[in-house]
């Protein structure tokens, strides 16, 4: 089953803490992103990854660190988590346009 | 540049048709999206429709592309309680053949009973 799996789906972590989210696709896909939903907001693209160790800036990079090191794998990285980051992360994949997925999300609350 | 923009909330009559409207500003958009996401869960994909078509039919829904007026709306017939969530808009711009999507912020759909 063609799936974009993202972790943990919940956490709640203190300011300054570095954390990772990891995202997985098993579609080879060579296009990944991330996004964030905040309310009222809609969802903003953080970072995007046109293939292994490619990486770029989308619309709200700051705070942010990415990497592919492989092509399934795209995790996000908060080296100092502040508050104003808690939000619902979502981590996509493609193939081209018209076929994009999304994980389930991950909530995460910085206090 | 991109924009997307949709109104905030939504309320309908249950057994009424809703209708969602989106306006954006990409022309070279080429592929336009509803997704709805229910209470606590992730995004689902609705429907899409390519900018060259007017119209695009699917079961309860209904979604009309004005391309001149850069305006896109999302018609759900006969609406049901499991209708209610939040449904985004989002345009499609090829970034070296890859997809970016630009999100509106997303219409809060209420069904009265």
């Amino acid at each position: 089953e063609a799936q974009v799996t993202q972790n943990p789906r919940y956490l709640i972590t203190v300011t300054g803490k570095k954390l990772t989210v990891t995202c997985s696709q098993n579609m080879n896909h060579e296009y990944m992103s991330w996004y964030r939903q905040d309310p009222g907001l809609g969802l903003r693209q953080i970072y995007y990854s046109m293939n292994v160790e490619v990486t770029d800036k989308g619309d709200v990079p700051e705070g942010y660190k990415v990497s592919r090191k492989e092509k399934r794998n795209f995790p996000l990285i908060l080296e100092s988590p502040s508050p104003n980051q808690t939000s619902l992360y979502f981590c996509a994949s493609s193939l081209r346009q018209g076929y994009t997925f999304f994980g389930q999300g991950t909530r995460l609350t910085v206090v | 540049g991109e924009d997307v923009e949709q109104s905030l909330f939504l309320s309908v009559r249950e057994g009424d048709s809703s209708v969602i409207n989106c306006t954006y500003t990409d022309s070279s958009s080429t592929y336009l999206y509803w997704y709805k996401q229910e209470p606590g869960a992730g995004l689902q994909l609705l429907t899409y429709i390519f900018s060259n078509m007017d119209m695009k039919q699917d079961q309860r829904l209904t979604v009309l592309l004005n391309k001149k007026d850069k305006h896109l709306s999302l018609r759900i017939a006969d609406t049901q309680t499991g209708d209610s969530a939040i449904y985004f808009c989002a345009e499609s711009i090829s970034n070296f053949g890859n997809e970016k999507l630009t999100f509106g912020t997303g219409t809060r759909l209420t069904i009265i009973p």
